[in-house]
């Protein structure tokens, strides 16, 4: 079975500073792999997907994350944080068949001015 | 398009109490799903329907029945609410592009069961 691990559970970075938030997953094969934000209140956003070719993969809001096979991770990353980037957010794993998404428990982010 | 909607945004129950969750979608999707999500464990799923016509149960179904009305509508019921059903529900739908399939969210049912 699939599994995804967020071992950051919160962090708090300055607006301006660059962001990294991590992501480990496990799967035998090439998984499908997503980030999701949540703000305060809010449903999940779809910030970017990967589901093969490039490695290094853009998504909204200026977020960007990076699939390396070899570390079984892929994780989200942002230049420069601005305050309203606080919010939860989701690293999800597919395996491509329908219904089969694995969400990690999420990681707060704060952004302090 | 308004996406993925739900009704109510808010809910208090009293336990054995019961009522549905009201989920619809206009993006045309096939496959639609109800998850939960609790504090420290991310969202689980509760059930999906792949298409009009078909339900299937996900991880945590048991309190939990579903209706998928028509294409656009999939609807969570709790027959006899219990605290532990206390909750915040994600309806989602989704969508298949070269078979890799992408969900989509909407803005939660916070359940409070007394």
């Amino acid at each position: 079975a699939q599994s995804v691990t967020q071992p950051d559970i919160h962090i708090t970075v300055s607006e301006g500073a660059s962001l990294e938030l991590r992501c480990n997953y496990s799967y035998g094969a090439t998984p499908y792999l997503f980030w999701y934000v949540q703000s305060p209140g809010q449903g999940l956003q779809l910030l970017l997907k990967y589901f093969s070719g490039d490695t290094l993969v853009q998504g909204i809001k200026g977020f960007e994350a990076e699939f390396k096979r070899s570390q079984s991770s892929f994780n989200l990353r942002k230049p420069s944080v601005h305050w309203s980037d606080a919010a939860e957010y989701f690293c999800v794993i597919s395996t491509g068949t329908a219904s089969k998404l694995t969400f990690g428990t999420g990681t707060r982010l704060q952004v302090t001015l | 398009n308004a996406g993925v909607t739900q009704t109510p945004k808010f809910q208090v129950l009293k336990t054995g109490q019961s009522m549905t969750l009201q989920c619809a979608q206009d993006m045309n999707h096939n496959s639609m799903y109800w998850y939960r999500q609790d504090p420290g464990m991310g969202l689980r799923l509760i059930y999906y329907s792949a298409s009009e016509g078909t339900t299937d149960k996900g991880e945590v179904p048991n309190g939990y029945n579903v209706s998928r009305l028509n294409k656009r509508e999939f609807s969570l019921r709790l027959e006899s609410a219990a605290p532990s059903q206390t909750s915040v529900y994600f309806c989602a739908s989704s969508e298949f592009i070269s078979g890799q399939e992408t969900q989509y969210f909407g803005p939660g049912t916070r359940l409070l069961v007394l």
